[in-house]
């Protein structure tokens, strides 16, 4: 079955550490997102990439950063300088980048929690 | 700068009531429109989209939305709700070639 795979599920990180979330897609989209949603707040974009070997910053990109070196694959990865880190963490991909064509599909997220 | 609200944060309705959600968007030129569901600690689910055409959309799982653009308004409605249509509900907008803007939700709640 085609679709987008976040793992883990659930995970705990302590303050001053850095923390890496994995996103796989076998949808061949070109395009990948970063989400993070906090109760009440809606969806806020934390990265994107419209192809491989590039990527743009959203909306609340500091303290995070991202790579994308192959095109089923876009990790996540939250640093110490991430302030309040404690949410749920959503990828998604899109045929092409752009709401003009196909939309975004979702992975089941990832819970971060600092202790 | 395009923008969408969810006027409604939470909704309570009784099993096989209709539902409407709320859905007011701001966007200079004619705006995409979406309606995504996610079940707690889920990702989130197409519901059905608006790019042009028929304004009266229909998706998945009963649920049908309307554009209309002398409101800037999407909202989402369905006849009969089920209790598994518990869940939160965003609606999202877009322009061409552009990022997607997703409301704050509004989570339904459905009683027996």
């Amino acid at each position: 079955d085609g679709g987008i795979t976040q793992s883990p599920k659930y995970l705990f990180r302590k303050e001053g550490q850095n923390v890496t979330l994995s996103c796989e897609q076998n949808l061949n989209h070109d395009a990948m997102y970063w989400y993070r949603q906090d109760p009440g707040q809606g969806l806020r974009l934390i990265y994107y990439s419209q192809i491989v070997n590039d990527f743009q910053k959203g909306d609340i990109a500091e303290g995070y950063s991202v790579s994308r070196e192959k095109k089923e694959s876009f990790p996540l990865t939250v640093t110490s300088a991430q302030k309040n880190p404690t949410a749920f963490y959503l990828c998604a991909s899109s045929h092409l980048f752009g709401t003009s064509t196909d939309t975004q599909y979702f992975g089941p997220g990832t819970r971060l929690t600092v202790l | 700068a395009q923008s969408v609200t969810q006027p409604d944060i939470h909704i309570t309705v009784s099993e096989g009531a209709s539902l409407e959600l709320r859905c007011n968007y701001s966007y200079g030129a004619t705006p995409y429109l979406f309606w995504y569901v996610q079940s707690p600690g889920q990702g989130l689910q197409l519901l059905l989209k608006y790019f042009s055409g028929d304004t009266l959309v229909q998706g998945i799982k009963g649920f049908e939305a309307e554009f209309k653009r002398s409101q800037s308004s999407f909202n989402l409605r369905k006849p009969s709700v089920h209790w598994s249509d518990a869940a939160e509900y965003f609606c999202a907008v877009g322009a061409r070639d552009d990022k997607i803007i997703f409301g704050k939700g509004t989570r339904l709640h459905i009683l027996p």
